[in-house]
């Protein structure tokens, strides 16, 4: 059974600095990748979407990498902004299910 | 842009309502789906739908049931509403290829069953 984890669960950082927020998934058999951003009492934002042959992803400040033979991904986000505070959820999906397994996030702060 | 409503942000209920909540999307999308989500279990899945009147279970349907007889909407019935029932209720869509595509999400409803 999949099973997706991501750590820290939160992480408070200073404005401006490059983080790393990863995820990892015990099933290397998947077949895509989502980040989203949650804003609290919100709904989910898409921000990145990698698929299974694709080794990463950028948007903006935004990178994700996927290694898929370790069961792990990064979110990069660079030069943070107090915008950024939000929680991040990694999700995977497997090839023949339509099924996303979520992780259940980091929550990020950035100080002012 | 896509667009993802639902029809509630808070409801209050009682024990035994029958409750419905509603989800509507603008992009003509053929999948649809309803999670909820609970303080250190993340996003389950409910119920999904791939075309109208078309659906099936996903990780914990039990108590909960759907309705999709138009393609832009997709209800979420609690046929007795519990107070394990009490959550944050995600609806999402996305296009037809189902395991590759971006799920948008909805503002969400946060219920609260008394």
């Amino acid at each position: 059974k999949q099973e997706v984890t991501q750590i820290p669960a939160a992480l408070s950082v200073p404005e401006g600095e490059n983080l790393v927020l990863n995820c990892s998934f015990t099933d290397s058999a998947i077949y895509n990748l989502q980040w989203f951003r949650q804003d609290p009492g919100k709904g989910l934002t898409s921000l990145l979407l990698i698929q299974s042959s694709q080794r990463e992803q950028t948007s903006g400040r935004l990178n994700a990498s996927l290694d898929k033979s370790s069961g792990r991904s990064t979110l990069y986000i660079a030069a943070s902004q107090p915008g950024d505070s939000a929680t991040y959820l990694c999700a995977v999906s497997a090839s023949g299910t339509y099924k996303y397994i979520f992780g259940t996030g980091t929550r990020l702060k950035v100080l002012a | 842009d896509v667009k993802v409503t639902q029809s509630s942000r808070y409801l209050v209920k009682r024990t035994g309502e029958k409750v419905f909540l509603e989800c509507v999307q603008d992009m003509d999308h053929e999948n649809m789906f309803w999670y909820r989500q609970d303080p250190g279990l993340g996003l389950r899945l409910i119920y999904f739908s791939y075309d109208v009147k078309m659906k099936e279970k996903g990780d914990i349907p039990e108590g909960y049931s759907v309705s999709r007889e138009k393609k832009e909407r997709f209800s979420l019935i609690l046929e007795s509403a519990s107070t394990n029932q009490t959550s944050m209720y995600l609806c999402a869509s996305s296009w037809g290829r189902w395991d590759s595509e971006t799920q948008y999400f909805g503002p969400g409803t946060r219920l609260l069953v008394l």
